[in-house]
């Protein structure tokens, strides 16, 4: 049972442009959410996270929206530069804040930038 | 130079023969976990630590065992692999109270 939930495999967007990556969950309990970006061969890194008391979260070129009601978030980049090319990946825990073990991920999307 | 090593990176096994993948890290974090990541499943957790001596199982936990002794080193084993634990593994650590993991280079792990 998947309790995070990337549904599309692939995003592509031209540079310049806003990519918008999105990401459902079923668990009520998850409380913290967080994404990651991944390159081939490499070890996933940390993007930005936001606490279920907040509604969005900015930094920089990347901001992520929560809905708390619609059990639904969702990251934007922009503009999209063809270095985030990349595997996202969000990832949700029941625990608030910074103090969390237990995290569940997403399958990630592959997005692509073109130049 | 901060960082997580695991050894080994390539694997390739027998179903039954025991074996540990070894995670260790010099950054002196409280925190640190083992994923593997499968096509079209993304990653997921398999243990988890808070600190030493504490573990908790993630969502996958099943055929796999972990200890914390040392606040640096947190190894997996694998009591009797099978070939359903075919997969690309990645330990992390990370600082209690920042987001930010620092993720091993992976080891890929095939069990025939």
């Amino acid at each position: 049972d998947q309790q995070v939930k990337q549904n599309s495999p692939s995003l592509s967007v031209q540079e310049g442009r806003i990519s918008i990556l999105n990401c459902d969950y079923t668990n009520s309990m998850f409380d913290y959410f967080l994404w990651y970006k991944k390159y081939p061969a490499e070890g996933p890194t940390f993007l930005i996270s936001i606490s279920s008391i907040k509604d969005k979260n900015e930094d920089g070129r990347f901001t992520v929206f929560l809905n708390k009601s619609a059990k639904h978030l969702s990251l934007h980049i922009v503009p999209s530069q063809p270095g985030d090319s990349a595997v996202y990946f969000c990832a949700a825990s029941p625990a608030g804040g910074t103090s969390y073990g237990k995290l569940t991920f997403g399958q990630g999307t592959i997005l692509t930038v073109h130049p | 130079e901060a960082q997580v090593t695991q050894n080994p990176r390539y694997l390739i096994t027998v179903t039954g023969k025991k074996l540990t993948v070894t995670c260790s890290q010099n950054m002196n974090h409280e925190y640190m976990s083992w994923y593997r990541q499968d096509p079209g499943l993304g990653l997921r957790q398999i243990y988890y630590s808070m600190n030493v001596e504490v573990t908790d199982k993630g969502d996958v936990p099943e055929g796999y065992k972990v200890s914390r002794k040392e606040k640096r080193n947190f190894p997996l084993i694998l009591e009797s692999p099978s070939p359903n634990q075919t997969s690309l593994y990645f330990c992390a650590s990370r600082s209690q109270g920042l987001n930010e993991q620092f993720f091993g280079p992976g080891t890929r792990l095939t069990v025939l």
